[in-house]
């Protein structure tokens, strides 16, 4: 597609339940990024994937978050035990390069926890 | 730490006014700033970016952004605000050495009046 594609684009679960989140970059975007928006707050910086390199996990807020990429295709954000601090929209961007690339965003999952 | 601020989370303007929405970041590199806007309903779209060179930088939708050193500020401007520019406003920045990791602030919310 042209864009950053997210599915689903809500999702409502139950509290305990594991949820998984979906995202494709751009064809041809080496780096891939997921964030976490919760209401009325900015962007938080989740986890980074650049090519084959080790992704940086760093903005992973505990380890019911994990992400996977496979090369430079599909991403998918899996949060397990969801939590009602859980509710956000979550955020994938991808970008062609480093640094001074552009992020392209797609349009997010928005998160209900309940 | 890398740090962005966005000190004003609403800001109300009557259309045709002009608009400066500010942004002070702290970074021990030489930054790569942006601003993004999100309009209701829609995903992040880059306004503009600064790299290096000239400190004046000029973007879409009659948009510009002066880098300052020596306040550490990116602050966005634009001489007569229209409605459809009512959205959120994020400042972002990078570094060399950060790797990819854009930080953002908290956003600033723009309504405009008529």
């Amino acid at each position: 597609g042209a864009g950053v594609s997210q599915s689903p684009s809500n999702k409502v679960t139950e509290k305990g339940k594991d949820v998984e989140l979906r995202c494709d970059p751009i064809s041809g975007h080496t780096a891939l990024y997921w964030y976490r928006q919760r209401l009325g707050q900015g962007l938080e910086f989740l986890i980074y994937f650049q090519g084959n390199s080790a992704p940086d996990k760093s903005g992973l807020p505990s380890d019911r978050f994990s992400a996977e990429r496979t090369g430079e295709s599909v991403s998918t954000l899996t949060i397990q035990r969801t939590q009602q601090e859980d509710s956000a929209v979550y955020l994938c961007a991808s970008t062609s390069g480093q640094g001074k690339s552009p992020l392209h965003f797609g349009n997010g999952t928005r998160l209900t926890v309940t | 730490a890398q740090s962005v601020t966005q000190p004003d989370i609403h800001i109300t303007v009557s259309e045709g006014a002009s608009l400066e929405l500010r942004c002070n970041y702290s970074y021990g590199a030489t930054p790569y700033l942006f601003w993004y806007v999100q309009s209701p309903g829609q995903g992040l779209q880059l306004l503009l970016k600064y790299f290096s060179g000239d400190t004046l930088v000029q973007g879409i939708k009659g948009f510009e952004a002066e880098f300052k050193r020596s306040q550490s500020s990116f602050n966005l401007r634009k001489p007569s605000v229209h409605w459809s520019d009512a959205a959120e406003y994020f400042c972002a920045v990078g570094a060399r050495g950060y790797g990819n990791k854009l930080v953002f602030g908290a956003g600033t919310i723009l309504r405009v009046k008529s």
